[in-house]
């Protein structure tokens, strides 16, 4: 069964510093994988997703993601943040099973605060 | 488009009681599922279904009951609700394609 570790549970930024969340997942077979955004009090939103094709996906407020198949990580960057985007961000895997996927499982997310 | 609809978004209940958690999509999506979210425990998969007439366990299924007897609903029975299940509540749907989920905006339950 699949399983995705996201290595930080919070990260402090400063307005317009760059940032990195990672996640780790592993599974014996193709996988799809995605990043899910929840601000607070509200549903989790897609924020990208990777399945199949260029390894590096990019969101349209400036978030990109590569899939690194070798290390296993589909890490969540951003070069500049803005307060706006303080929200608890989730990494989660899907198992690619020929007809179809099944049984998205999620990280226990990382909380981004970005201070002025 | 409503997309998924969850009812109701409170409730309160005693150690015992029974309750449902509705959810219902119009997309006419396969897959549907229940999470439950905890803090730092992130979302954890109750149940899922790939179509009607089709259920099958998560990672934490017990004191929980579904069933899907159309495509477009998939209740959550709680039978005899415990402390422990005092939690937000996520119903969400897609195609089994993508795994790709849309999600309702949640239920939060509080078990006294």
């Amino acid at each position: 069964a699949q399983s995705v570790t996201q290595l930080d549970s919070q990260v402090p930024v400063f307005e317009e510093a760059p940032v990195e969340l990672r996640c780790n997942y592993s599974s014996s077979v193709s996988v799809y994988l995605f990043w899910y955004v929840q601000y607070p009090n509200q549903g989790l939103q897609l924020l990208l997703k990777y399945l199949s094709g260029s390894t590096l996906v990019k969101s349209i407020n400036g978030f990109e993601a590569e899939f690194n198949k070798s290390q296993t990580s589909f890490h969540l960057r951003k070069p500049s943040v803005h307060i706006s985007d303080t929200a608890e961000y989730f990494c989660a895997v899907s198992e690619w099973r020929g007809g179809g996927s099944e049984k998205l499982v999620f990280g226990k997310g990382t909380k981004l605060t970005v201070n002025p | 488009n409503a997309g998924v609809t969850q009812t109701p978004k409170f409730q309160v209940l005693k150690t015992g009681q029974s309750m449902t958690l509705q959810c219902a999509q119009d997309m006419n999506h396969e897959y549907m599922s229940w999470y439950r979210q905890d803090p730092g425990m992130g979302l954890r998969l109750i149940h899922y279904s790939v179509g009607a007439g089709i259920t099958d366990q998560g990672e934490v299924p017990n004191g929980y009951n579904v069933s899907r007897s159309t495509t477009e609903d998939f209740p959550l029975r709680l039978l005899s609700a415990a402390p422990s299940q005092t939690s937000v509540y996520f119903c969400a749907s897609s195609t089994l394609f993508t795994g790709e989920l849309f999600f309702g905006e949640g239920s939060r339950l509080t078990v006294l």
